[in-house]
């Protein structure tokens, strides 16, 4: 069974269209992530939750609207896609001791 | 401030050969560190940890250092294959669950 599943695993979308990235995880974990990878292969934390409550927001556009149902999901929302947002993003999750992010297979999103 | 960085964005070694991918911490409150493998097309995978309350750290062919009187970690890496071609990231977890990661180093494997 895979870990952290995120879907789709590619998207490819207009500029100005909204668009949404699932993410669950089956780890019994209380945090969940979300990450951008740019081209460059930079990792760029976006948002944290834990126990479905938002805990970290990086300075991310309004644009972006992360939402987490429980706590084994968080999904993004994106709306109004911009070239810019053009990257792969990750999705994580992490039990709240010192341990290590479980990460999804990531999520290429291309805005033409 | 909060970063974490490499000094080498690229590092070729001879297939059989030790690898040694350094990083540099800025946080000393930092007490959790992790180095993670990201193969092409793949999410980040996890390799080995380590608490600050350490200095070394070994698994399976691979070791963490650490020096927190420099604020420096570094990832060996014993007789290296082909399949360790990848992206190295130190990362560091700090309060609140973050982790934040550095720039990477692309391991080239020369045959």
């Amino acid at each position: 069974d895979t870990a952290v599943s995120q879907t789709p695993k590619y998207l490819v979308t207009q500029m100005g269209n909204d668009k949404s990235i699932k993410c669950e995880q089956n780890l019994g974990h209380d945090t969940m992530y979300w990450y951008k990878q740019d081209s460059k292969k930079f990792l760029k934390i976006m948002f944290s939750y834990n126990n479905k409550e938002l805990i970290i927001n990086e300075t991310v556009p309004n644009r972006f609207s992360p939402k987490s149902p429980d706590k084994a999901h968080l999904n993004l929302h994106i709306n109004s896609l911009e070239l810019g947002d053009s990257a792969v993003y990750f999705c994580a999750s992490s039990s709240t001791v010192n341990t290590e992010a479980f990460f999804g297979q990531g999520t290429r999103l291309t805005v033409v | 401030g909060e970063s974490v960085g490499l000094h080498l964005p690229t590092l070729s070694v001879q297939e059989g050969d030790n690898s040694i991918i350094n990083c540099a911490y800025s946080n000393s409150a930092s007490d959790y560190f992790i180095w993670y493998k990201q193969e092409s097309g793949k999410g980040p995978q996890f390799i080995i940890d380590i608490r600050s309350n350490m200095d070394k750290r070994q698994g399976q062919r691979v070791t963490v250092l650490l020096n927190k009187t420099v604020k420096h970690l570094s990832l060996q890496i014993a007789a290296t294959q082909p399949g360790d071609s990848a992206v190295y990231f130190c990362a560091e977890k700090l309060w609140q669950d973050k982790i934040i990661f550095g720039k990477g180093t692309r391991l080239h494997i020369l045959p």
